[in-house]
C-alpha cells in the first residue's frame, strides 16, 4: 500500500471550516484514498473515500488532486465534537487483496 | 446492527497468564481485521482473515500471539503467556470485499 504524510496536529476555531491535508505521491491506479477518524480511545470511524473525484457525504467533503498526489478532508463546519485523530489511508480494491494499514495520522483540536 | 462487538472491554492481567480476546463481526461481513494500539507504535494490523481463514499475519508479533476464526460470526486473539509489552488497546474491525471497515471499541489490556 502507498505511505501516505500527515501534519501531525492542527487547530480549528469552532464553526469555521476544518482542511485536512493528506500527501500520497505514490499511490497507484487502483488505489481508494479513505478518511477515518478516531475520537478518544473509540475504534476509528469511517468518514469517506474516494478515488479520483471529489466526494460528499453528510459528514464531510474530500477534495482529491487531479495527480491523485494528495487530497484534503473538509469538515465544513467544525464542533468541538470534531476534536480526534484523522488518518488518511491508501487502499487498494482488489478482490482478494484487503491488507488495510494506519499512519500516524493529525490530531485535530477544534477550539472554541 | 449492533456493529463489532469485542469483549471484554477491560483486561487486566498478570505477565505469563494466559489472555483471550474476542470479537464479534457484522453479520455478512468476510473480513475481519485484529489491530493493536500503543501511544509508542500506533495502530498496527496484526492479522486478517477472508471468510475465516487467515490471509496474512506477517504483522503478528511473536509467536506468543495467535488468532483463530472457528466461523463466520467469531474471532478470538490469545496471548500466552503475555507479557508487560503487550499491553494495549486491542481492536477488531470487520468489512465487506472494497468497503470501509468497521472497528468495534476495542479491548483495553493491561498486563502487570
Amino acid at each position: 500500500d502507498a505511505k501516505t504524510t500527515q501534519p501531525p496536529s492542527m487547530d480549528c476555531a469552532e464553526g469555521r471550516a476544518a482542511n485536512l491535508p493528506c500527501n500520497h505521491s505514490t499511490i497507484s491506479g487502483n488505489e481508494y484514498v479513505y478518511w477515518y477518524r478516531q475520537i478518544h480511545s473509540q475504534g476509528p470511524q469511517y468518514i469517506i473515500h474516494g478515488l479520483k473525484n471529489n466526494e460528499t457525504n453528510e459528514m464531510a467533503s474530500l477534495i482529491i488532486t487531479e495527480d491523485r498526489k494528495s487530497s484534503t478532508l473538509i469538515l465544513p463546519h467544525a464542533t468541538l465534537r470534531d476534536t480526534a485523530v484523522y488518518y488518511c489511508i491508501v487502499r487498494f480494491h482488489s478482490g482478494g487483496y484487503q491488507k488495510v494499514t494506519f499512519g500516524t495520522g493529525t490530531k485535530l483540536q477544534v477550539i472554541p | 446492527d449492533a456493529g463489532v462487538i469485542q469483549s471484554p472491554r477491560h483486561e487486566v492481567t498478570e505477565m505469563g497468564q494466559e489472555v483471550t480476546l474476542r470479537c464479534k463481526p457484522i453479520s455478512g461481513h468476510d473480513y475481519l481485521f485484529w489491530y493493536r494500539q500503543t501511544m509508542m507504535r500506533g495502530l498496527e494490523l496484526l492479522i486478517y482473515f477472508n471468510n475465516n481463514v487467515p490471509i496474512d499475519d506477517s504483522g503478528m508479533p511473536e509467536d506468543r500471539f495467535s488468532a483463530k476464526m472457528p466461523n463466520a460470526s467469531f474471532s478470538t486473539l490469545k496471548i500466552q503467556p503475555s507479557e508487560p509489552r503487550d499491553s494495549a488497546v486491542y481492536f477488531c474491525a470487520s468489512a465487506r470485499v472494497n468497503s470501509p471497515l468497521h472497528f468495534g471499541n476495542g479491548t483495553r489490556l493491561t498486563v502487570t
